[in-house]
């Protein structure tokens, strides 16, 4: 069966970096999408970012951009996601979900399928 | 603010049929795919309905999907309290070239 497992999650302060893990299972890792989801405190959820099965085609939300980092490894079937210059409002519970993607044509579509159990990273001082 | 949006609650006894809608107010989502997941308490989101109207596999029927114009709505039939949860419908914004989520609606089964 499908297993995703995030890990990483911390507290960390202002200003600092954290890596992210999500370690794979039960499927063939190096054939999908994956992306990154999280969801603040009693908040809803806010999607980050989707790297292509070969990792050469990333996208970001705009809120990430330029301070978060995806990337994979299909041999380790593992992805990452390295995050930098954090702030408080980037305290959430971080998800990893396998992704279903065609954009290209519309209608485009995008789901997620399978989603890990999450890790909460916490930034403060 | 989300260009998707949803009630924040919605309410209806057990047996009964509920519908969650989703408005885009973005032009920017056209005909493009909505999605549902249902997120119960303390637990990560689990896919409902993709492409506007399909279940995955193991999702019981008494949950639907449909999509008319910029308006996407989720039904649940047979009220369960098994069901009370967080709702979240989602699409590809092909303007921002990013994924879009509703605000969410709680589901009370009283």
């Amino acid at each position: 069966q499908v297993q995703l497992v995030e890990s990483g999650g911390g507290l960390v302060k202002p200003g600092g970096s954290l890596r992210l893990s999500c370690a794979a299972s039960g499927f063939t890792f190096s054939d999908y999408f994956m992306s990154w989801i999280r969801q603040a405190p009693g908040k809803g959820l806010e999607w980050l970012s989707y790297i292509s099965p070969s990792g050469t085609s990333i996208y970001y939300a705009d809120s990430v951009k330029g301070r978060f980092t995806i990337s994979r490894d299909n041999d380790k079937k593992s992805l990452y996601l390295q995050m930098h210059s954090l702030r408080a409002e980037d305290t959430a519970i971080y998800y990893c979900a396998r992704t279903f993607l065609s954009i290209v044509v519309e209608p485009a579509a995008i789901y997620f399928d399978h989603w890990g159990q999450g890790t909460l990273v916490t930034v403060s001082s | 603010q989300s260009v998707l949006t949803q009630p924040p609650s919605v309410s209806a006894a057990p047996g009964q049929k509920v519908t969650i809608s989703c408005s885009e107010s973005s032009s920017n989502i056209g005909n493009n795919y909505v999605s549902w997941y249902q997120q119960l308490p303390g637990t990560a989101p689990k896919l409902l309905i993709y492409d506007n109207n399909k279940r995955p596999s193991g999702i019981p029927d008494r949950f639907s999907g449909s999509k008319s114009g910029t308006s996407a709505t989720l039904g649940i039939t047979g009220l369960q309290t098994g069901d009370e949860a967080d709702y979240y419908c989602g699409t590809w914004d092909s303007s921002l070239s990013a994924v879009v989520f509703g605000g969410g609606t709680k589901l009370t089964v009283l």
